[in-house]
């Protein structure tokens, strides 16, 4: 069985602030982690993925995340906001290492820029 | 545009009346998921084809619901007898199995409000 928990449905940061979502996962093999973008009315984007290799993993617009076994955790990070990143944030995590392809998603995270 | 299509984007109906979507993925993508999405929610998984064999169905998708890929190119999803909690954005993925270098492709959705 595998379920990911996002930490706050709604979050909200200034213009040119540092944007950090928060993630973590249960699996009970090794995960395949991903991270994904949805505008309002459209379909999900993928923002970076880690299966294996090195932790930190970068992806679209300045986007990154860092994969913790030991705190399960696979939390975003931006540098530097900008108003062009709000929208909602998807995490989510499959088992295709072992041939379970699905994706189980959190809930989302609403992310606000404050201009 | 070669992206993940999806028919129609909006439908309205009535409780108890039968809809089908229809999802066309990207060319040569041998797998395809529908996944539906509540408000406020992540989306849930339905359903996979690998080609035109469905290989697995979440408990989501009861007797109402079915799903064909017939020629292993474009997929339907139908629902019979629609009842008001079946209003949501049903989401169609597709991709090209490549191991860890997998990466499903989202469609903008159909989104279904049953009245």
């Amino acid at each position: 069985a595998q379920s990911v928990t996002q930490l706050g449905s709604h979050v909200s940061v200034s213009e040119g602030a540092l944007v950090l979502l928060r993630c973590n996962y249960s699996s009970s093999v090794p995960p395949y982690l991903f991270w994904y973008v949805q505008y309002p009315n459209q379909g999900l984007q993928l923002l970076l993925k880690y299966t294996t290799g090195a932790t930190l993993v970068k992806g679209i617009n300045g986007f990154e995340a860092e994969f913790k076994k030991s705190e399960t955790s696979f939390h975003l990070t931006k540098p530097s906001a900008h108003m062009s990143d709000a929208a909602e944030y998807f995490c989510a995590v499959s088992n295709l290492n072992v041939g379970n392809e699905k994706l189980t998603f959190g809930t989302g995270t609403r992310l606000t820029i404050i201009p | 545009d070669t992206g993940v299509s999806q028919n129609p984007r909006h439908k309205i109906t009535k409780r108890g009346q039968n809809v089908t979507f229809r999802c066309d993925p990207i060319s040569e993508h041998n797998r395809l998921y529908w996944y539906r999405q509540t408000l406020g929610q992540g989306p849930e998984f339905l359903t996979y084809f690998q080609n035109e064999a469905q290989l697995e169905k979440s408990r989501l998708l009861s007797d109402r619901f079915s799903a064909e890929r017939p020629k292993g190119s474009f997929s339907t999803l139908e629902i019979q007898r629609t009842e008001q909690g079946d209003s949501a954005m049903y989401l169609c993925a597709s991709s090209l199995r490549q191991g860890p270098n997998s990466e499903a492709f989202f469609g903008q959705g159909t989104r279904l409000t049953v009245v």
